[in-house]
């Protein structure tokens, strides 16, 4: 297995622009975890899914976040608008229930 | 908000000297993982403890698990200029039938050479 696949890895964007972020976890892994890293925050779990079925919300920042997972093999994390204040590295991570496998993060730079 | 928070916040040492990492968490948990992440990469899993243990060994690595003190260690032996690296951390915080895996703040590890 690739180990957990995220694209893009960079994204620079204008203010106000929509950002569409993408996973693709392990095979065979029935959890997904959305966080984000930034200086400040340290890395902060946003979302997470058990079996495509988002289970805990409650680290999305604002309205302006949404997740999906309408299948297995794929996840979306979307910002719209998106605002400087977003810029982090967003990383996604797989599971089995124990140990977590992470992507390589995709760095996002609102200007 | 962050279940583990990590001590130190930084910590530089000579090579070949030991490095110990503090953990502590708030609420129950089933196990306790420590992460390590390299400087622009994601993180990776380096061990995994069990609330039923108290001490595990993995290679250099050697972690302890105190649940009545809601605290753990993460040992490094022998430190190499590689093990330089920021080391995170990890609460599964169970919820019904599922879980989320909360992250600390972590430590930052210098290696002197």
């Amino acid at each position: 297995d690739a180990g957990v696949i995220q694209s893009p890895r960079h994204e620079v964007t204008e203010m106000g622009q929509e950002v569409t972020l993408r996973c693709k976890p392990i095979s065979g892994h029935d959890y997904l975890f959305w966080y984000r890293q930034t200086m400040m925050r340290g890395l902060e779990l946003l979302i997470y899914f058990n079996n495509n079925v988002p289970i805990d919300d409650s680290g999305m920042p604002e309205d302006r976040f949404s997740a999906k997972m309408p299948n297995a093999s794929f996840s979306t994390l979307k910002i719209q608008p998106s605002e400087p204040r977003d810029s982090a590295v967003y990383f996604c991570a797989s599971s089995s229930v124990t140990e977590a496998f992470f992507g390589q993060g995709t760095r996002l730079t609102v200007v | 908000s962050q279940q583990g928070e990590e001590d130190p916040q930084a910590l530089s040492i000579q090579e070949g000297e030991n490095a110990t990492m503090n953990c502590s968490y708030k609420t129950s948990i089933n196990n306790l993982q420590w992460y390590r992440q390299n400087s622009g990469r994601g993180l990776v899993h380096l061990i995994l403890i069990r609330s039923n243990e108290r001490e595990k060994h993995s290679g250099r690595l050697r972690v302890t698990l105190d649940t009545s003190k809601k605290s753990s260690s993460l040992l490094i032996t022998a430190s190499r200029a590689a093990d330089t690296a920021s080391y995170f951390c990890a609460t599964d915080a169970r919820r019904s039938s599922a879980s989320k895996i909360i992250f600390g703040s972590g430590t930052r590890l210098s290696i002197r050479p």
